[in-house]
C-alpha cells in the first residue's frame, strides 16, 4: 500500500489565485482529515469526513473547502488564497474499526502565497 | 477553550541516554491519547497510544505513561538514538477520531 499521498509537495500562490491540494488513501480508510500546520506550531483541523459525501469543519476551516465524492479522495480546495495560509498541509486517515483511532498521514504540501 | 500542551520545547540528550517528554492535557473527558513522531520535512508518525483505562503501555523502546489524576502523559525512549532526534507530539481525541495536538517538543540527539 502506498498509504496517504498528497500532490503537490510545493506551490507558490499569488494572492487571489486558487488551487486544490490532492489527497488520495489506498487503506479503504471512512475517515479523512486536512491539517495544516505552522512553523514551530501543532497540527490543526481544517475539515474532516467520515464517508463519502460526508464532511465537516474543524477548528480552523474559514477560506476552505472540500468535498467527498469517493472513500480514496478528499481534496482540499483554496479559492482566494491568501498570505495567512502559507503553511504546510496534511491529508490523513484512520479507520473506525481499527483498534485505535490511529491516523496515518501524507507527506504533507507545502504552501507559499505572496 | 480546553487544550494539550507540553512543558518543554526543546530536549537534548546524549545517546545511549532515556529520554522523557512530558505533556499536560486540560479535558478529562478524553478517554484516547497518540504519541506522533514528525522528522524534519516530513507528515506525522504515530510511535505509541494508550486509552484512559491504561496507565501504562510499552512498545519497542517507548513506553507512554497516562496519569489521569494530573492529567499527566509522558513518552519514554530508551537507548536513545540520533534517528530518534525529531519534534514529538502529543494528541488527544476529539470525537469522530478528530484529534487535538499540542505545539511539539523537539528532541536533539547528541552522538
Amino acid at each position: 500500500n502506498a498509504g496517504v499521498t498528497q500532490t503537490p509537495k510545493f506551490r507558490i500562490l499569488k494572492i487571489g489565485q486558487s488551487m486544490t491540494l490532492q489527497c488520495t488513501q489506498d487503506m479503504n480508510h471512512n475517515y479523512m482529515y486536512w491539517y495544516r500546520q505552522d512553523p514551530g506550531m501543532g497540527l490543526k483541523l481544517i475539515y474532516y469526513s467520515v464517508g463519502a459525501g460526508i464532511t465537516d469543519k474543524g477548528e480552523v476551516p474559514n477560506g476552505y473547502n472540500v468535498s467527498r465524492s469517493t472513500t480514496e479522495d478528499f481534496p482540499l480546495r483554496l479559492e482566494l488564497a491568501a498570505p495567512s495560509q502559507t503553511s504546510v498541509y496534511f491529508c490523513a486517515s484512520s479507520s473506525p474499526e481499527d483498534f485505535a483511532d490511529t491516523q496515518y498521514f501524507g507527506p504533507g504540501t507545502r504552501l507559499t502565497v505572496l | 477553550g480546553e487544550s494539550v500542551g507540553l512543558h518543554l520545547p526543546t530536549l537534548s540528550v546524549q545517546e545511549g541516554d532515556n529520554s522523557i517528554i512530558n505533556c499536560a492535557y486540560s479535558n478529562s473527558a478524553s478517554d484516547y491519547f497518540i504519541w506522533y513522531k514528525q522528522e524534519s520535512g516530513k507528515g506525522p508518525q504515530f510511535i505509541i497510544d494508550i486509552r484512559s483505562n491504561m496507565d501504562k503501555r510499552q512498545g519497542q523502546r517507548v513506553t507512554v505513561l497516562l496519569n489521569k489524576t494530573v492529567k499527566h502523559l509522558s513518552l519514554q525512549i530508551a537507548a536513545t538514538q540520533p534517528g530518534d532526534s525529531a519534534v514529538y507530539f502529543c494528541a488527544e481525541n476529539g470525537g469522530y477520531s478528530t484529534l487535538t495536538f499540542g505545539k511539539g517538543t523537539m528532541l536533539l540527539v547528541s552522538p
